[in-house]
């Protein structure tokens, strides 16, 4: 089966705190891993992309823990632009050429 | 810069009549999907296509349609709309296969339909 399971939240931090997600998934073969950032009614964005055991861009950071079969998202210093809903995605392997399966994502909301 | 562009971001139309959502990506992607997302849901995988005249159902078809007629569009037909499809409709491109899977998908901006 596959599945992807995010913490809802809504993660509610002051500007400037820094702020974890984490993301578990079910299918061990995934090769690539995604962190997709949503706004209120747009569309999804490609946040960042982990491939190996990590990725760092800036404030963000993505890591990879394939053991244990978990992502997570690292945000600091956290600004009011930071709001947003956070998707994990994982690919799932399956079928004519797979998928990406998304999470239903974490809310995050950042207060001055 | 790359673009999914979906025809309309606001729709609302009448229960029973049938409903056309058309998507356009210029990044010459083999595969294209459509995704509805509700509160609480998240994105749900309705259609999807790898090719020219090709498609595969989703996690939710029942209700729903497609057809891909030219590599750069994908159309969702909604036969004979009722109010529970009443959502966000995200259509989506990626290149073919483990390119697919390694780059990620890029979303259209979405139509909020309405159906009442």
């Amino acid at each position: 089966r596959k599945e992807v399971e995010q913490d809802p939240g809504p993660f509610n931090v002051p500007e400037g705190a820094t702020v974890a997600f984490n993301c578990t998934y079910s299918n061990s073969a995934s090769q690539s891993f995604f962190w997709y950032r949503q706004d209120c009614r747009k569309e999804p964005k490609l946040l960042m992309s982990v491939y190996s055991s990590g990725n760092e861009d800036g404030r963000f950071t993505a890591q990879l823990n394939r053991a244990s079969q978990y992502i997570s998202l690292l945000i600091r210093d956290s600004k009011l632009s930071d709001s947003a809903t956070y998707l994990c995605v994982v690919p799932f392997y399956g079928g004519s050429q797979g998928n990406l399966i998304f999470g239903k994502g974490t809310k995050l909301s950042v207060k001055p | 810069d790359v673009k999914v562009t979906q025809s309309s971001r606001y729709l609302v139309k009448r229960t029973g009549e049938k409903v056309f959502l058309e998507c356009v990506q210029d990044m010459d992607h083999e595969n294209m999907f459509w995704y509805r997302q509700d509160p609480g849901l998240g994105l749900r995988l309705i259609y999807f296509s790898y090719d020219v005249k090709m498609k595969e159902k989703g996690d939710i078809p029942e209700g729903y349609s497609v057809s891909r007629e030219k590599k750069e569009r994908f159309s969702l037909i909604l036969e004979s709309a009722s109010t529970n499809q009443t959502s966000m409709y995200l259509c989506a491109s990626s290149l073919f296969g483990t390119g697919g899977l390694s780059y990620g998908y890029t979303f259209g901006s979405g139509t909020r339909l309405t159906v009442v």
